[in-house]
């Protein structure tokens, strides 16, 4: 089992809707995560980083952290073809020295 | 803004040769990351440096080698490559003032024949 697990996918939302990805880990020491996006064959884009419990928006972008039940997740409202991507989830798991855990990313499509 | 550069971008190598790949991190970050992602996978860690000192070890083979220098670029050096080799490198760095976000750079395509 991998240490960060997200539904791979694909999803697909009409243009204009909002896209709900999701993620759990299972190192309940974990303190930091993070939310990439990644077009292929390009490098991880930082989209968000929540550190602790609740909800964090930037834009057209929420992310929420629930430490309970090791769940994190990222909303995307207003999704725009653009957004189309794999997103990948990760994080900073107890004890490291700050080296990211991914996800296997979640596939997204906006349709138009 | 200034982002990580890495170079080369693309580099092609014939089974057992090296092959040495450069990052030059976001100025005043303190920590530099190296990853690896084959195709498919999700990226994974394969060694750190914190100021200049290595600071963790991930799965990197034994063939390969890292190292931070004094202006806080790095070099990852890759010998007796095998064709599971073929792969994209990225380069990150973070701070810890900023929650250790960590930005990444374009990357490099090895590919091994």
């Amino acid at each position: 089992q991998k240490e960060v697990e997200q539904n791979s996918g694909p999803l697909s939302v009409p243009e204009g809707a909002i896209a709900s990805l999701n993620c759990t880990y299972s190192d309940r020491g974990s303190q930091s995560f993070f939310w990439y996006r990644q077009y292929s064959g390009k490098s991880p884009e930082l989209i968000m980083s929540i550190y602790s419990n609740g909800d964090k928006e930037d834009g057209r972008f929420t992310a929420q952290l629930n430490k309970a039940s090791q769940y994190v997740s990222l909303l995307i409202r207003d999704s725009q073809p653009s957004d189309s991507a794999t997103y990948l989830c990760a994080a900073i798991s107890s004890g490291s020295a700050r080296q990211l855990t991914f996800g296997s990313g979640t596939q997204l499509t906006v349709l138009p | 803004a200034a982002g990580v550069i890495q170079s080369p971008r693309h580099l092609i190598k014939e089974k057992r040769e090296t092959a040495t790949l450069k990052c030059y991190p976001i100025p005043r970050h303190d920590t530099v990351y190296w990853y690896q992602q084959g195709p498919g996978q999700d990226p994974q860690f394969l060694i750190s440096f914190y100021e200049k000192m290595q600071s963790d070890k991930g799965s990197i083979p034994d063939r390969f080698s890292a190292q931070q220098f004094s202006d806080y670029h790095s070099e990852l050096n890759m010998s007796s490559l095998e064709l599971g080799d073929s792969a994209l490198y990225f380069c990150a760095s973070s701070t810890r003032t900023s929650g250790h976000e960590q930005y990444f750079g374009p990357g490099t395509r090895l590919t091994v024949t």
